[in-house]
C-alpha cells in the first residue's frame, strides 16, 4: 500500500485568511515532504521532515507554516498569502528501499490540494 | 540553475510501438533517480527507480537505463499503449544529512500515444 492522502482537494481562499492544508499516510515512512507545482513546471521542494522534525525549509516564506504532529500527519498552515502563491500543493512521503549501493527512498505523492488565492 | 533537465517537452508515439523518454542532470552527487507519470490535478505516481551502481532496472514494460559518464538517464515504454499518455517526471536524489534525502524534479516530458 503505497497511499497518501490529502484534504481538501480544492481550496480558494482570500489574501487575509487563515487556512490549512492536511496530509496523511499510514505507511510507516519516516520522512514527509511538501512540494509547490505550479502549471506546466516540475514539483518544487518547500519542506522535509524527517522523524517529525523539519529537517530542510527551501526558505519558503513564513506566511507558509508546516507542522508535523505525529510520525503519519503533515499539516501546512496557510497565512495572508498572495495570489500568485496559487497552485498544487503536494505532499509526499518515503520509504527505504533496500538496493545495491545503500539504501535509499522512493517518495509517494498524495493527489495534491488545488489553492487559489483570490 | 535547473540541475535535472528534460529537453523534449512532448513526444508523439503511435500505439504499439516504443516510448523513449530522456533525462539529463548535472549534479554528481545525485545517487539515486527516479520517474514518475502524472496526470492532470493528479499527484505523481511512482513508476521505476536505479540506483548510481546500475545501469538498467527493468519492471514490466517500463525499463530505465543510467548512464553516469553522460549523466544522462532515460525512460523506455514498450509497448506503448494510449494509457500511458500523461506527463513523465524524472527525479534525482541526493543524500542532504543522514537520514534525510532532496529530490530535484526535471520539467517533464508530455507523452501522447496515438491509438
Amino acid at each position: 500500500d503505497t497511499e497518501v492522502t490529502q484534504t481538501p482537494k480544492h481550496l480558494v481562499m482570500g489574501m487575509t485568511n487563515k487556512k490549512s492544508l492536511k496530509c496523511e499516510q499510514h505507511m510507516g515512512h519516516r520522512a514527509m515532504y511538501w512540494y509547490k507545482q505550479k502549471a506546466k513546471k516540475p514539483p518544487e521542494l518547500m519542506f522535509v521532515y524527517s522523524y517529525e522534525k523539519l529537517s530542510i525549509n527551501e526558505s519558503v516564506p513564513s506566511r507558509f507554516s508546516p507542522e508535523c504532529p505525529n510520525s503519519s500527519l503533515l499539516n501546512l498552515h496557510l497565512h495572508a498569502l498572495q495570489p500568485e502563491d496559487s497552485a498544487l500543493y503536494l505532499c509526499a512521503s518515503s520509504r527505504k528501499v533496500g538496493l545495491a549501493g545503500g539504501n535509499k527512498e522512493t517518495q509517494y505523492f498524495g493527489p495534491g490540494t488545488r489553492l487559489l488565492v483570490l | 540553475d535547473q540541475q535535472v533537465k528534460q529537453n523534449s517537452p512532448s513526444l508523439s508515439v503511435q500505439e504499439g510501438r516504443i516510448s523513449i523518454l530522456n533525462c539529463d542532470y548535472t549534479n554528481s552527487m545525485f545517487d539515486y533517480f527516479l520517474w514518475y507519470k502524472k496526470y492532470p490535478a493528479e499527484g505523481p505516481t511512482f513508476l521505476i527507480s536505479i540506483s548510481s551502481i546500475k545501469d538498467k532496472n527493468e519492471d514490466g514494460r517500463f525499463t530505465v537505463f543510467l548512464n553516469k559518464s553522460a549523466k544522462h538517464l532515460s525512460l523506455h515504454i514498450v509497448p506503448s499503449q494510449p494509457g500511458d499518455s500523461a506527463v513523465y517526471f524524472c527525479a534525482a536524489s541526493a543524500t542532504v544529512t543522514s537520514g534525510t534525502y532532496k529530490y530535484i524534479f526535471g520539467t517533464g516530458t508530455r507523452l501522447k500515444v496515438l491509438a
